[in-house]
């Protein structure tokens, strides 16, 4: 069965640090992934994807995320985090948008 | 360009109740899509129309939840009669069509509680 897993449930880092959001799939072919974020009181905004190609991809608001095969991992990541990254982070697969349950991100200043 | 539009943002409604909730989608958009979100969970997709037809709706509990797209455009999603685990936010979202390749974009949600 198709399924996404966020392993960490919530994240505290501070402002300016590095962030590493971990994010591992089943799936049964070459999963179509994706990250998103979601803000109190607002909509999912996708921050990035991954269909094919360079394994390394580039989004929004200075995230990236690595696709590895071999670990059926889709790790998200940020070099220096920024109070307004405060969010809900979702890791979803598949044409149908199978998401994992979500991290929380506290940004301490 | 607008976003896509919910309403009502709350509701709160009493077991056994009916309760319907509305999404105006992106115009030009022909895939609607409606999804769950229980707290502390990601989002469950409960149905998916392209234009006025029903793509899937494997995971909509059939016995309580219908929805419409009479025209291809505007949705409504009903829950009758309401249970307490219907508590959550229901999203909407719409891409201009079906597959992975076009980005779904998410209205902001309407958060129901069912006492």
């Amino acid at each position: 069965a198709q399924s996404v897993t966020q392993p960490d449930i919530h994240i505290t880092v501070s402002e300016g640090a590095s962030l590493e959001l971990r994010c591992n799939y089943s799936y049964g072919a070459t999963p179509y992934l994706f990250w998103y974020v979601q803000s109190p009181g607002q909509g999912l905004q996708l921050l990035l994807k991954y269909f094919s190609g360079d394994t390394l991809v580039q989004g929004i608001k200075g995230f990236e995320a690595e696709f590895k095969r071999s670990q059926s991992s889709f790790n998200l990541r940020k070099p220096s985090v920024h109070w307004s990254d405060a969010a809900e982070y979702f890791c979803a697969v598949g044409e149908k948008l199978i998401f994992g349950q979500g991290t929380e991100l506290s940004v301490k200043p | 360009e607008a976003g896509v539009a919910q309403s009502p943002r709350y509701k709160i409604i009493e077991k056994r109740q009916s309760v319907a909730f509305w999404c105006n989608p992106i115009s030009g958009h022909a895939t609607l899509y409606w999804y769950q979100q229980i707290l502390g969970q990601g989002p469950k997709l409960l149905i998916q129309f392209q234009n006025n037809g029903v793509v899937d709706d494997s995971q909509l509990p059939k016995d309580r939840f219908s929805a419409e797209r009479l025209k291809g455009v505007d949705s409504t999603l009903k829950i009758q009669p309401a249970k307490l685990e219907d508590s959550a936010v229901y999203l909407c979202a719409s891409s201009k069509t079906r597959g992975s390749y076009n980005e779904q974009f998410f209205g902001p949600g309407t958060r129901l509680t069912v006492l």
